[in-house]
């Protein structure tokens, strides 16, 4: 079983809906996780990250987490095309030790304008 | 300031040739990561930099792939005898320090072995 688990796609949304991608993990002493956004051809690219159980919002971008259920979103709201890209959830699931991070497959999201 | 940057930027190599790829992490940067990143996968995980001292490389595939960061700034990631299947992109990415977690990664050096 792969340790973080993501639907690759694509998701298809119309142009100011809401983008909802989703992620699972099998470390349950992970404690820190990250959504990257990669553009074809392009390296990652920092979008949020979360420690806490919750929601974390910043800008149109919204973060859960659920440890218990080992399950992290990733929401975006009002979609513009420019947000297409391929989503790549990842976990730290060393508790600091090295800080290695382990990436989802990642999820294609496709904005129609 | 100058973000991560990787050189080359493209190689390609015949099956057996040895290559080196090249990092520089940004400025200060004490945490150095290396990820292999095939097409439509995630990056994974080859090894990781504290300062000089190479502290996890098990995501190493095999012993032809080596990494050396000898004065703890640029680093080198080194393939030997390059196989078909090492066709991937090579990222680096760096960070301020084991307590800043968060990755900032370079362009990539994308490698194809034919």
């Amino acid at each position: 079983q792969k340790e973080v688990e993501q639907n690759s796609g694509p998701l298809s949304v119309p142009e100011g809906a809401i983008a909802s991608l989703n992620c699972t993990y099998s470390d349950r002493g992970s404690q820190s996780f990250f959504w990257y956004r990669q553009y074809s051809g392009k390296s990652p690219e920092l979008i949020m990250s979360i420690y806490s159980n919750g929601d974390k919002e910043d800008g149109r971008f919204t973060a859960q987490l659920n440890k218990a259920s080992q399950y992290v979103s990733l929401l975006i709201r009002d979609s513009q095309p420019s947000d297409s890209a391929t989503y790549l959830c990842a976990v730290n699931p060393d508790g600091g030790a090295t800080n290695k991070l382990i990436f989802g497959t990642g999820t294609l999201l496709a904005v129609q304008p | 300031g100058a973000g991560v940057s990787q050189s080359p930027r493209y190689k390609v190599a015949k099956r057996g040739q040895d290559v080196a790829l090249r990092c520089d992490p940004i400025s200060g940067h004490v945490s150095l990561f290396w990820y292999q990143q095939a097409l439509g996968q995630g990056p994974e995980f080859l090894t990781y930099f504290q300062n000089e001292a190479q502290l996890d490389k098990s995501g190493l595939p095999s012993d032809r792939f080596f990494a050396e960061r000898p004065e703890g700034s640029v680093s080198t990631l080194k393939i030997q005898r390059t196989q078909q299947e090492d066709s991937a992109v090579y990222l680096c990415a760096s960070s301020l320090s084991r307590d800043q977690e968060t990755q900032y990664f370079g362009p990539g050096t994308r490698l194809l072995v034919l």
